[in-house]
């Protein structure tokens, strides 16, 4: 299994500003991905994070709102900008196990909750 | 699309057994999972189907059938802390769609 790590583990942010949340993986991973809890609901994709190219986002979320960085194979941000109460919610990076299992199952971080006034 | 529909809740008692319901509209994945998810905590991996039929796993078991779009989490012996959220999730290409969710209240 992967340790994942999660920095901050939660933020009361003010609207308008930026918040970057650190995702640290204890072993390298192929896959890296950022997740959006909103309260009382399931887990929602933002994106695929890419090592060395730009994320790859679903629908209904874009660059300019948040911005992903891969440096490497076990590190990962996402920065949520422009915040509104919105985006109040958990945000969740997870990824795909290492390899040796016969499905790749994905390991979640603990969460940024994030709280926007 | 893929509309992933669950329960959004129930409720059980003690000792009793539980089964929560996944259903899905998707022209393709490659397996499902079941996620469970306790409040203010990350969700911890239950069981993946591949393949149709039944996946025991102590007092947890998961169903899948491709042909009907349907899966279902069967859990036995129910204990108070299995209270928390039951989550259902496509598999496709290394990405997971999840189902909203079923919140399970175990009451003695």
């Amino acid at each position: 299994s992967a340790v994942i790590s999660q920095k901050p583990s939660r933020d009361i942010c003010q609207r308008g500003t930026s918040l970057t949340i650190q995702c640290q993986v204890d072993s390298q991973v192929t896959m890296m991905f950022w997740y959006r809890q909103q309260p009382g609901q399931s887990l929602t994709l933002i994106a695929t994070a890419n090592q060395g190219s730009e994320a790859t986002y679903e629908s209904g979320f874009v660059i300019d709102k948040f911005p992903i960085s891969r440096p490497n194979l076990t590190f990962s941000t996402l920065t949520v900008s422009n915040m509104s109460p919105e985006d109040s919610s958990i945000y969740l990076c997870s990824v795909v196990g290492l390899a040796g299992g016969i499905y790749n199952e994905q390991f979640f971080g603990p969460g940024t909750r994030l709280t926007v006034l | 699309g893929q509309n992933i529909d669950q329960p959004t809740e129930m409720t059980a008692t003690e000792g009793a057994i539980v089964q929560i319901n996944c259903t899905y509209q998707t022209s393709g994945f490659n397996g499902l999972f079941w996620y469970q998810q306790h409040a203010g905590e990350a969700p911890t991996f239950l069981s993946y189907n591949v393949l149709d039929g039944l996946e025991e796993k102590g007092r947890f078991s998961s169903f899948l059938s491709r042909s009907k779009g349907y899966s279902y989490l069967l859990l036995k012996e129910l204990q108070m802390k299995d209270s928390a959220s039951y989550l259902c999730a496509l598999h496709n290409t290394d990405k997971l769609i999840f189902g909203t969710g079923t919140r399970l209240q175990v009451f003695p």
